[in-house]
Formats: structure tokens, C-alpha cells, sequence
């Protein structure tokens, strides 16, 4: 089974922009491993981001990205906000199974 | 509104069997791609199974031959047979639908002695 690496922890500035990036270790991260993007806040539930690189839901936030870069998938936030502290978790597919990266932990400060 | 409420959590005995379900409103479950997520206590998520729309099922290495998943369309639900449980497979489980992004509220199975 494949391993999924995203960075354990990042911080970032009120306002300031952000990547969290998710690879493979069988390869380039492609558009056939279509990544998600999860974001879970302590005591909820996830709450899906991002579907196949780039694709927002009705209840994603306009500063929140989704792309391939670098052989990566990357979500990109850009104008961070205090409640966008939170753990994000990446998601790739491989065949029909799935293998999510470890989380990164990101704190606004 | 969509919504999905999963439920059959509790305490288990190692080597017990439990079923989990799914019951979904506001949408369609065999037209979803339709998943369980389950996630250990101050833990990080595992994707644990999904079932496509047109019925293949695919499991974690982890659940592979002790875990089934299936859905009744008639009853618009998911579910997930869960056997021959250990001290790893506590976690709080999570119903996810896929195709649209929506998430219950997930239940806990605790497997303790």
C-alpha cells in the first residue's frame, strides 16, 4: 500500500498565504490519483474541501485552492483567517482504493 | 438538505462482530460513490472502504476479509459488516458520501476486553 506524506505542521499569518502539498511514494502525484482535500476542526466531523485537484463545494471558501505542483497535489490558501486553523488531510486514489496522507496541522498566527 | 447518520457503534469484545449503518436523506446512495473513513482515538483518518455506483467494493489492506461493505437502495442506506474486531479497529467511523462531499457525524466502536 502506498504511503501519502503531507507536512506534519505549518503556520501562517492572519492574511498571509499558505500551500500544504501531498505526495506519493510511488511516484508524481497525477491527475489519475484525483486528490482531495479535507479539513477537520477538534470534536467535528471532516469537511470535504476539495474533489479531483481542484473542484469546490457549494461550502468551500473562495481563498481555499486545489492544483497540481511539482509532482504534488497542493492546496493553496491564500488570505488565511483565524477559524482556517485546523488539520488538513489529503486523499489519493490508487485504482479503487485509497490512501489518505497523515495530516498537516495548521496553525494561524 | 442532504444528510447522513451513521449508527450500531458501542463496545465490542476482540474477535465480536458489529454493523454499522448509514441511513441517507436528500440524495441517492447508489448513485454516489459511497465510502466508510474511521479515525483512532487522537489519530489521523484511514479510509477503511468505498462502494462505486456500480457495486465494486474496494478495502483497506487493514479491514481486507474482516469488513464488508454494502448499501440497500430500497432503504436508501450504506453499511458496513465489521467481523473478527481487534484492539486496532477502535475508532469513530465515518459514513461519507463520495461524489458530493458530505459527511455524518460518525459512530464509535470501541473493541475492549
Amino acid at each position: 500500500q502506498a504511503v501519502v506524506t503531507q507536512e506534519p505542521s505549518l503556520t501562517v499569518s492572519p492574511g498571509g498565504t499558505v500551500t500544504l502539498t501531498c505526495g506519493s511514494s510511488s511516484g508524481g502525484v497525477t491527475s489519475g490519483h484525483y486528490p482531495y482535500w479535507f479539513q477537520q476542526k477538534p470534536g467535528q466531523a471532516p469537511r470535504t474541501l476539495i474533489s479531483d485537484i481542484s473542484n469546490k463545494h457549494s461550502w468551500t471558501p473562495a481563498r481555499f485552492s486545489g492544483s497540481l505542483l511539482g509532482g504534488k497535489a497542493a492546496l493553496t490558501l491564500s488570505g488565511a483567517q483565524p477559524e482556517d486553523e485546523a488539520d488538513y488531510y489529503c486523499l489519493l486514489s490508487y485504482g479503487g482504493t485509497r490512501v489518505f496522507g497523515g495530516g498537516t496541522r495548521l496553525t494561524v498566527l | 438538505d442532504v444528510q447522513l447518520v451513521e449508527s450500531g457503534g458501542g463496545l465490542i469484545q476482540p474477535g465480536g462482530s458489529l454493523r454499522l449503518s448509514c441511513a441517507a436523506s436528500g440524495f441517492s446512495v447508489s448513485s454516489n460513490y459511497m465510502s466508510w473513513v474511521r479515525q483512532a482515538p487522537g489519530k489521523g483518518l484511514e479510509w477503511v472502504s468505498i462502494i462505486y455506483s456500480g457495486g465494486n467494493t474496494y478495502y483497506a489492506d487493514s479491514v481486507k476479509g474482516r469488513f464488508t461493505i454494502s448499501r440497500d437502495n430500497n432503504k436508501n442506506a450504506l453499511y458496513l459488516q465489521m467481523n473478527s474486531l481487534r484492539a486496532e479497529d477502535t475508532a469513530v467511523y465515518y459514513c461519507e458520501a463520495t461524489s458530493s462531499g458530505h459527511w455524518g457525524q460518525g459512530t464509535l466502536v470501541a473493541v475492549s476486553s
